[in-house]
């Protein structure tokens, strides 16, 4: 199975500043025939399903605000809120979908300092 | 736009089978995509559990395989869950979500809002 692990477990941002979340994966997820990241970003809200923001490491879901920049290649990723807004308060997961069995982060929770 | 709806007992007792089904609505779950379940013990992270093609070709996660069945009714637009022999550790809100294919299975979306199941006596 590819571990995926994320940190911090948590972290708190004021209003407007920068949020950065790293997932690290025990193996490569970069399929280098098509030179793509297999990996994927959801947030969470109490209470709600997850909601994809992010996939091929990169490409903002449509709808997705361009605040959430998703980075990193390999087996090394970060997803930045570049401003964070109040209603960014939510867990955030990185999953691989390079090989199955298909796994998730353990989540990183932000929270408004 | 695509909706996925859980349904099913909320309840099942140590030892028993637990039946959950997804609806589809707005895509058939003939098209091109894989169709999951998920699931989320309270407090916990996300565990991928299995999905399905409307062939009938699924893919389990080894952890979980010896228990699981998932099926596709294509005449109802459904797909569902089985998962036996269940115990405590088996507590969770299990979600249904649409497995993108590109044309591998990929990210997940849309899901459904998830289901609380508790196994209790």
């Amino acid at each position: 199975d590819i571990v995926m692990t994320q940190s911090p477990d948590s972290l708190a941002v004021s209003l407007g500043e920068r949020a950065t979340i790293n997932c690290k994966s025990s193996q490569g997820v970069l399929y280098r025939p098509n030179n793509k990241n297999y990996l994927a970003w959801y947030q969470q809200k109490p209470g709600q399903p997850p909601k994809l923001l992010v996939y091929w490491a990169s490409t903002r879901e449509p709808g997705v605000p361009d605040r959430f920049i998703g980075s990193g290649s390999g087996t090394d990723f970060t997803l930045t809120i570049s401003s964070l807004q109040a209603e960014d308060v939510a867990l955030y997961y990185c999953q691989q979908y390079y090989n199955i069995p298909w796994t998730f982060g353990p989540g990183t929770k932000v929270e408004i300092k | 736009q695509v909706h996925l709806q859980e349904s099913g007992p909320g309840l099942v007792k140590p030892s028993g089978t637990l039946s959950l089904t997804c609806d589809v609505s707005g895509d058939s779950i003939n098209n091109n995509h894989w169709w999951s379940w998920v699931r989320q013990p309270p407090g916990k992270g996300l565990e991928w559990i299995g999905d399905i093609y409307h062939t009938g070709t699924t893919n389990y996660n080894p952890s979980l395989k010896s228990r699981v069945a998932i099926s596709v009714d294509k005449s109802k637009n459904q797909f569902s869950l089985r998962l036996r022999s269940v115990t405590a550790a088996d507590t969770a809100v299990y979600y249904c979500a649409r497995h993108v294919s590109v044309p591998v299975e990929a990210w997940f979306d849309p899901w459904g809002q998830g289901t609380l199941v508790s196994v209790s006596s």
